[in-house]
């Protein structure tokens, strides 16, 4: 059954701080690999990745996926509170995308 | 650019009775695929709709139904409402050119009581 994990679950850290989050994955016929924020109801598009070893960047976000050990990393640098939210981690294959569960981030001033 | 539209934000329902909900996508794509979200399983995909056809489907009972019109619009019915589909139904669109990235609309929060 495909699969997608990520860790932690929950995060608290203060602003300023670095923090990463991972998202393994076991899913047959392997497309792409994304990243969402969730702060509210809508989630809202990050990254996504097609490629081993090519860091995505966007400002203080950056991630990079491993094709070989099954796994994707997202880096938030100077955290800000504006961070506070959940992060989905999701894998597209030939048909649907398969979320992970979440990490929900909490950023404190 | 409108973005992904749903109707309505809010719903409360007693259990046994149906509901619709409605999806606009964003203008000129043509899929629509709907996921639940509830706290423990995180985001689970119902079903995917593309030109009016249904492309493919989770792991959802029967009572678990969608349609897309000719327009792409697209509406989701639950039958026989059990407390269990108490959740947030997301739906998402996407274009020819965008692959797997999906667009998500804010959801409708649906109660079971």
């Amino acid at each position: 059954e495909d699969k997608v994990v990520q860790s932690p679950l929950s995060l608290v850290v203060h602003e300023g701080d670095t923090v990463t989050l991972n998202c393994s994955y076991e899913v047959t016929n392997f497309r792409s690999l994304l990243w969402y924020k969730q702060e509210k109801k809508a989630p809202t598009f990050l990254f996504m990745l097609t490629s081993s070893g090519i860091e995505k960047k966007s400002g203080r976000l950056s991630s990079i996926l491993d094709k070989k050990e099954l796994f994707s990393i997202l880096n938030i640098t100077a955290t800000q509170t504006g961070d506070s939210a959940v992060y989905l981690c999701a894998v597209g294959n030939t048909d649907k995308l398969i979320f992970g569960t979440g990490t929900r981030l909490q950023v404190f001033p | 650019k409108a973005g992904v539209t749903q109707t309505p934000r809010y719903l409360i329902k007693t259990r046994g009775q149906q509901v619709t909900l409605s999806c606009s996508p964003i203008s000129g794509h043509r899929s629509v695929s709907w996921y639940q979200q509830t706290p423990g399983q995180g985001l689970q995909f119902l079903f995917e709709y593309f030109s009016e056809t249904q492309r493919n489907k989770g792991n959802f009972p029967g009572r678990f139904s969608g349609r897309q019109f000719s327009n792409s619009r697209s509406e989701m019915n639950v039958s026989t409402l059990e407390l269990g589909d108490s959740a947030l139904y997301l739906c998402a669109s996407r274009g020819v050119t965008t692959n797997e990235k999906l667009f998500f609309g804010s959801g409708t929060q649906l109660s079971v009581l």
